[in-house]
């Protein structure tokens, strides 16, 4: 069974520049988590779909958006980059109906804004 | 309230030893506590999850003990080996309608032949 792919792997941004990232989850997932990782700040949680409904946010500017497909396909977008967001950009997908927290994460895609 | 410390930053342990990794929280309304082992270039994996109605879960190797009137909790690593070696996030869930975890700063193992 596939894993979560993420593209691209890596990415080179200038300032003020956007960028769309692409996840496709587990086959039979239809929740999709999207997560920023950076050495300064960890894991922070940037929004959650379900059935092609955001159903969760977090403390991120309207810069960042996402949204998800009726296959279950999630995409991200940041706007107007700026230096502060490079940083890994991870997705997840979990089960059908499990609000359990168990996530199984895509190896990320890697920006680095210039 | 929505924190969830872990500490230590970095550990080294010797083969064989153990591993023990601490988080602590706040919020009582988390409901599941997931701990995630991460090594370079990949993204985090599940490694064991525990509930807050049982105060112990044990997978091979891996224990989580779970102290609810302390609101902490350990992930403890037995005969470590230098496959070990990542970085480990504690987590936890938000009660409710969402698979949106709260994650610990990590925890960077590495451990010596």
């Amino acid at each position: 069974k596939a894993g979560v792919t993420q593209t691209p792997r890596y990415l080179i941004k200038t300032r003020g520049q956007q960028v769309t990232l692409s996840c496709s989850p587990i086959s039979g997932h239809r929740s999709v988590s999207w997560y920023q990782q950076t050495p300064g700040q960890g894991l922070q949680f940037l929004f959650e779909y379900f059935s092609e409904t955001q159903r969760n946010k977090g403390n991120f500017p309207g810069r960042f958006s996402g949204r998800q497909f009726s296959n279950s396909r999630s995409e991200m977008n940041v706007s107007t980059l700026e230096l502060g967001d490079s940083a890994l950009y991870l997705c997840a997908s979990s089960r059908l109906g499990a609000n359990t927290g168990e996530l199984f994460f895509g190896e990320g895609s890697r920006l680095t804004v210039l | 309230q929505q924190q969830v410390k872990q500490s230590p930053q970095s550990l080294i342990v010797q083969k064989g030893g153990i591993s023990i990794i601490n988080c602590a929280y706040e919020n009582t309304a988390f409901d599941y506590f997931p701990w995630y082992q991460q090594f370079p270039g990949k993204g985090p994996a599940l490694l064991i999850a525990i509930r807050p109605d049982v105060s112990e879960k044990k997978e091979g190797r891996f224990t989580i003990s779970f102290n609810k009137s302390a609101k902490q909790f350990s992930l403890h690593i037995m005969d470590s080996q230098p496959g070990d070696s990542a970085t480990y996030f504690c987590a936890a869930r938000l009660g409710g309608a969402t698979n949106k975890l709260i994650f610990g700063t990590g925890t960077l193992l590495a451990v010596q032949p």
